[in-house]
């Protein structure tokens, strides 16, 4: 079955400090891998896709085909990457996220 | 008005009623996706459609029912709600279909407050 998984509901940090949002998934082929964020008061939006391998605000994701991982990570937190944090596999006609991360910065 | 707009943004409704929500995207996409999000689960894909026809139906309960008139308008019809359907659902759409060639992110609305009494 179709299975993504992040197995922190809630990540505190200071800022300042590095951040590692857990993502693990079982998918059959080859899914491609999102990160969406949705800050407070916002709309659900894309934080960054694994194909571009880019950086979006100091944010990087480094798929892991044998462990089937694709962890979220950023070496300095800053207080306004407080917010809700999801991995998105997608597979065939359809993308389905995981429970979330909540990441709360502390100042 | 430029992404995805959903109607209404506050819906309350008895167990018996009959309510639409709305959804409608000027991004030109030929995907969109209703998904549910509960208090305590995982967003929920409930439907998919893809160039107005029906491509995925998650074992969503017959008392939702989705219509895609066109490319742009997105419509989650409800009857006999129950209590437990209280969530916010959220309207996606993308340019293609997920998982395919031109598929590309997921566009959200601000989704419809849902609450059932």
């Amino acid at each position: 079955a179709q299975r993504v998984t992040q197995p922190e509901k809630l990540l505190s940090v200071f800022k300042g400090a590095p951040v590692e949002l857990k993502c693990n998934y079982s998918y059959s082929g080859s899914p491609e891998l999102f990160w969406y964020v949705q800050y407070s008061r916002q709309r659900l939006q894309l934080l960054l896709r694994h194909i571009s391998r880019e950086s979006i605000k100091g944010f990087t994701a480094d798929l892991n085909k044998g462990e089937t991982s694709f962890h979220l990570k950023k070496p300095f937190a800053q207080e306004e990457d407080s917010a809700m944090y999801y991995c998105a596999p997608e597979g065939n006609n359809d993308m389905r996220f995981g429970a979330g991360t909540r990441l709360t910065v502390k100042p | 008005e430029t992404g995805v707009t959903q109607t209404p943004r506050h819906l309350v409704m008895g167990m018996t009623n009959k309510k639409s929500l709305k959804c409608e995207q000027h991004l030109g996409h030929n995907a969109m996706y209703w998904y549910k999000q509960s208090a305590k689960k995982p967003l929920e894909l409930m439907f998919v459609y893809s160039l107005e026809e029906r491509v995925e139906n998650n074992s969503v309960p017959s008392r939702f029912s989705p219509e895609c008139p066109n490319s742009s308008h997105l419509f989650l019809h409800l009857h006999t709600l129950q209590p437990e359907d209280s969530a916010l659902y959220l309207c996606a759409s993308s340019r293609g279909l997920a998982g395919g060639l031109e598929s590309g992110e997921l566009f959200f609305g601000e989704g419809s407050r849902l609450t059932v009494l």
